[in-house]
């Protein structure tokens, strides 16, 4: 059963980098698939922040492309979010979650809730 | 950028069908851009229902249903349960790597 595991610091302050890892087990990210980063802000939608291929290839959400940097380390089978230079309209649910290149986004990770705050 | 759309809210009565909507801002939603839906409650990660238009993940029974419909990706839920009541959230896939989510439906079964 593949798992994902969402781990970082809950707290950041404004102008910093917020950095997240997602641990995944049940499944070895160098098999394949691809890895993404979805965000929520509180009572707000879903918004796709980017994805990562076992390859390290990258893909992400224009409006973010510029703040953000995924990337994977296949030998410890995780992978990871940075988003830089944030303010408080980052605030929000992170979720993890692996896809094919077309299909769903399955499974999820629990989420973490990142507060951007000083 | 171009925008899914989903209906805000809408409600149901328990045992009634219902038909959630995903479209596009501009153009139509077509089988190219393999819409899926999830199933989000309060404080849970999202579950997923349908990908590649209409296939149920696993699990799912199959009073949910994916389908297109005119220029819209359809989420069907025949029969409707108390426990139905969620958000619930498509995504399309635009090409070259891109997805973008609708901003999701709450449904209230009632």
């Amino acid at each position: 059963q593949v798992q994902l595991q969402e781990s970082g610091p809950g707290l950041v302050k404004p102008s910093e980098t917020l950095s997240l890892t997602c641990d995944v087990s049940g499944y070895s990210i160098s098999s394949g698939y691809y890895w993404g980063w979805i965000r929520q802000p509180p009572g707000k939608g879903l918004e796709w922040i980017g994805s990562v291929y076992h390859s390290g290839s990258t893909y992400y959400n224009p409006s973010l492309k510029s703040r953000v940097t995924i990337s994977v380390e296949t030998s410890k089978n995780k992978f990871s979010l940075k988003l830089s230079s944030v303010t408080a309209a980052d605030t929000a649910v992170y979720y993890c979650a692996r896809h094919l290149a077309v299909g769903a986004f399955d499974p999820w990770g629990q989420g973490i809730l990142v507060t951007v705050s000083s | 950028q171009t925008v899914v759309t989903q209906e805000p809210s809408f409600s149901v009565s328990p045992g009634g069908t219902i038909t959630l909507t995903c479209g596009l801002s501009s153009g139509s939603v077509s089988t190219s851009y393999y819409p899926s839906w999830y199933q989000q409650t309060p404080g849970q990660a999202p579950r997923t229902l349908i990908y590649n238009i209409n296939i149920r993940s696993s699990g799912v029974p199959d009073r949910f249903s994916g389908s297109i419909l005119g220029n819209k990706a359809a989420l069907t839920i025949t029969g409707a349960q108390a426990d139905d009541e969620s958000d619930y959230y498509c995504v399309l896939y635009m090409g070259s790597g891109i997805w973008v989510f609708g901003g999701g439906t709450k449904l209230t079964v009632l």
